[in-house]
């Protein structure tokens, strides 16, 4: 079985700051990555994913990820946030050859002005 | 189009209430999920549906019943609900066998009084 730990549960910052939301997970076989956002009142909207090749992924948005397996970690930074990415973010992982997701507890971002 | 629909947004119904919350896809998506989502939590596992048939179902108490009439339609029956079951409700679909991102709907508010 696996497990996902996010290790802060609330990260504050300011506006244009720098920001990183951890993600540790637990697998004994292959597995997928994801990070999922959630903004208030709202469903999940992916993020990011990591299925094969490059271990650094970008999305549209300015967010990148980084998929370390030796640390088994998938860190979700952004170089400068910006009021609107203030929400919920799950890391979630996913065996390769299975159909279920496990999300971590959450981290809420909270973009100050 | 990533588009997973679900109806209502909003539901308040009393315990001896029969409702149901519907979701629909037309992604040609062979997997759909049914999970639960407590306020500041991730969200849980309910069910899932593989080509139409039941493959996964997470010990859910039987005042909740799921229906997967057709591969674009999800239904989530609802009958003598208690009030520690007020969450949102929300539907994912992913392409079974493929392509392994669940894309997830914004979700039915559901109030038990």
């Amino acid at each position: 079985a696996q497990s996902v730990t996010q290790l802060d549960s609330q990260v504050p910052v300011f506006e244009e700051a720098p920001v990183e939301l951890r993600c540790n997970y637990s697998s004994s076989v292959s597995v997928y990555l994801f990070w999922y956002v959630q903004y208030p009142n709202q469903g999940l909207q992916l993020l990011l994913k990591y299925l094969s090749g490059s271990t650094l992924v970008k999305s549209i948005n300015g967010f990148e990820a980084e998929f370390n397996k030796s640390q088994t970690s998938f860190h979700l930074r952004k170089p400068s946030v910006h009021i609107s990415d203030t929400a919920e973010y799950f890391c979630a992982v996913k065996e390769t050859s299975g159909s279920r997701l496990t999300f971590g507890e959450g981290t809420q971002l909270t973009v100050n002005p | 189009d990533t588009e997973v629909t679900q109806t209502p947004k909003h539901l308040v119904m009393g315990m001896t209430n029969k409702k149901s919350l519907k979701c629909e896809q037309h992604m040609g998506h062979r997997a759909m999920y049914w999970y639960k989502q407590k306020a500041k939590k991730p969200p849980e596992l309910m069910f899932v549906y593989s080509y139409e048939k039941l493959s996964i179902n997470e010990s859910v108490p039987s005042r909740f019943s799921p229906e997967c009439p057709n591969s674009s339609l999800l239904n989530l029956h609802l009958h003598a609900l208690q009030p520690e079951d007020s969450a949102l409700y929300l539907c994912a679909s992913r392409l079974a066998g493929g392509e392994n991102i669940q894309y997830f709907g914004a979700g039915t508010r559901l109030s038990v009084l």
